[in-house]
């Protein structure tokens, strides 16, 4: 079974702070994707990152998949009290799209 | 947004009894998938559908059984529910070729007593 584990667990910050959200794994994945999960909801597609060393920003988010593909990152610049929620990172294992192998989450606070 | 309803949304249950959970799609994507969520592990997989009547077990499949004999419909069934499988419980969806995105329901909280 191949894992992701997700650092930090818990982060409560202040509005105006910036965070990084790291998603880390011994294996390599063919895609790597960012979920956000807000309570009573189900996880929402954030963005997808396929090429190592890719780079992609959604507003104050930027995201950021590993040369060798095995980890990704997400950094949040001035967050705000609506970046609240769970943030999911899911890996297709190479070979095996069909499945994703997701990632405990990090559950961010943000208060003003 | 993906058009995908899960019924019911809540439903509280004695253990032993049976429960069936479904999950319905206006999207004609050919993947279909169950997970459960509980605190400290994430979305685990229980089973999956990669088209009609083609199913295949996940991490998490004992106790659990599935069918899809429509594109649309995947239903997720506890034969004899125990109080191990309260949890919330997602459908995905996902139409690869493309990509491997998945789009979430709304989940369905469920309660075995």
């Amino acid at each position: 079974t191949q894992l992701l584990e997700q650092s930090p667990q818990f982060l409560s910050i202040q509005e105006g702070e910036n965070l990084t959200v790291y998603c880390n794994s011994s294996s390599v994945f063919s895609s790597l994707q960012w979920y956000r999960q807000e309570p009573g909801e189900g996880p929402v597609l954030l963005v997808t990152v396929v090429t190592g060393g890719e780079v992609k920003k959604l507003k104050r988010l930027t995201f950021q998949f590993g040369d060798a593909r095995k980890d990704s990152s997400l950094h949040i610049t001035a967050a705000q009290p609506g970046d609240t929620g769970l943030y999911l990172c899911a890996g297709a294992p190479t070979g095996t799209a069909s499945k994703l192998t997701f990632g405990t989450g990090t559950r961010l606070q943000v208060t003003l | 947004d993906a058009g995908i309803t899960q019924s019911p949304r809540h439903k509280v249950t004695e253990t032993g009894t049976p429960v069936t959970l479904r999950c319905h799609q206006t999207e004609n994507h050919r993947y279909m998938y169950w997970y459960r969520q509980d605190p400290g592990h994430g979305l685990r997989l229980i089973h999956y559908s990669y088209g009609v009547k083609d199913t295949d077990k996940g991490e998490v499949s004992d106790g659990y059984s599935v069918s899809r004999s429509k594109t649309e419909d995947f239903l997720l069934t506890l034969e004899s529910a125990t109080s191990s499988q309260t949890s919330v419980y997602f459908c995905a969806i996902s139409e690869l070729g493309t990509s491997t995105e998945q789009y979430f329901g709304p989940g369905t909280r469920l309660t075995v007593t």
